[in-house]
């Protein structure tokens, strides 16, 4: 079954740290890879999308790699903020089906 | 990538009404566009495809007459929940992609709440 994980559910770290979240996949088949933002009763933003053949993707603060053969993708932050305090999703969309498969997130707080 | 928007961006309706939401791809021929629906504190989850001019097709455990799908051009597609009941508040969000493609764009999402 093709699933998509993140652990931890929540995540509290103090302004300024850097952080890793992390993402792992059932299958190495994949397309691509999406990692989103959601703010508290907000809508979904887009931060990165890593195509297969690709093994990061830069924006900013924000850099994600992918490792399709250990089906894992990480959503590194650098020097965080309190205004990067939302829920983080990634989603995987696989090869062979024509959906993506979310994960439940990271809920990440910075604490000022 | 593709810029997708979607309108309302929420809303709050009574029981029984029905809600149309519309999700449009801007800049980018949608030939197939897709609906997800979000449960709290749960993923996303795909409701149904639709390609531009077809019917669309519902995944396995969702109402294709309550959760009504047109797909007329290749920049519009409306979702209507067709008599809303409170158990149908949800974040809904729609995405889309050229025909073949691989990568989906996703628009913000509406957040719906039926009292």
């Amino acid at each position: 079954k093709q699933e998509v994980t993140q652990i931890p559910a929540a995540l509290s770290v103090p302004e300024g740290e850097n952080l890793v979240l992390n993402c792992s996949f059932t299958d190495s088949a994949i397309y691509n890879l999406q990692w989103f933002r959601q703010d508290p009763g907000k809508g979904l933003t887009s931060l990165l999308l890593i195509q297969s053949s690709q093994r990061e993707q830069t924006s900013g603060r924000l850099n994600a790699s992918l490792d399709k053969s250990s089906g894992r993708s990480t959503l590194y932050i650098a020097a965080s903020q309190p205004g990067d305090s939302a829920t983080y999703l990634c989603a995987a969309h696989f090869s062979g089906t024509y959906k993506y498969i979310f994960g439940t997130g990271t809920r990440l707080k910075v604490l000022a | 990538g593709a810029v997708v928007s979607q309108h309302p961006s929420w809303v709050i309706c009574k029981s029984g009404t029905s809600v149309k939401i519309e999700c449009r791809s801007l800049d980018f021929q949608a030939t197939t566009m897709f609906w997800y629906r979000q449960f709290p504190k749960k993923s996303l989850m795909l409701m149904a495809t639709s390609n531009e001019g077809s019917k669309a097709t519902y995944e396995q455990g969702v109402e294709k007459d309550k959760f009504l799908i047109n797909h007329a051009s290749l920049t519009l597609s409306t979702l209507t929940v067709t008599s809303a009941h409170p158990e149908d508040s949800s974040f809904y969000i729609c995405s889309v992609s050229a025909r073949g493609g691989e990568t989906q764009y996703f628009g913000p999402g509406t957040r719906l709440l039926v009292l």
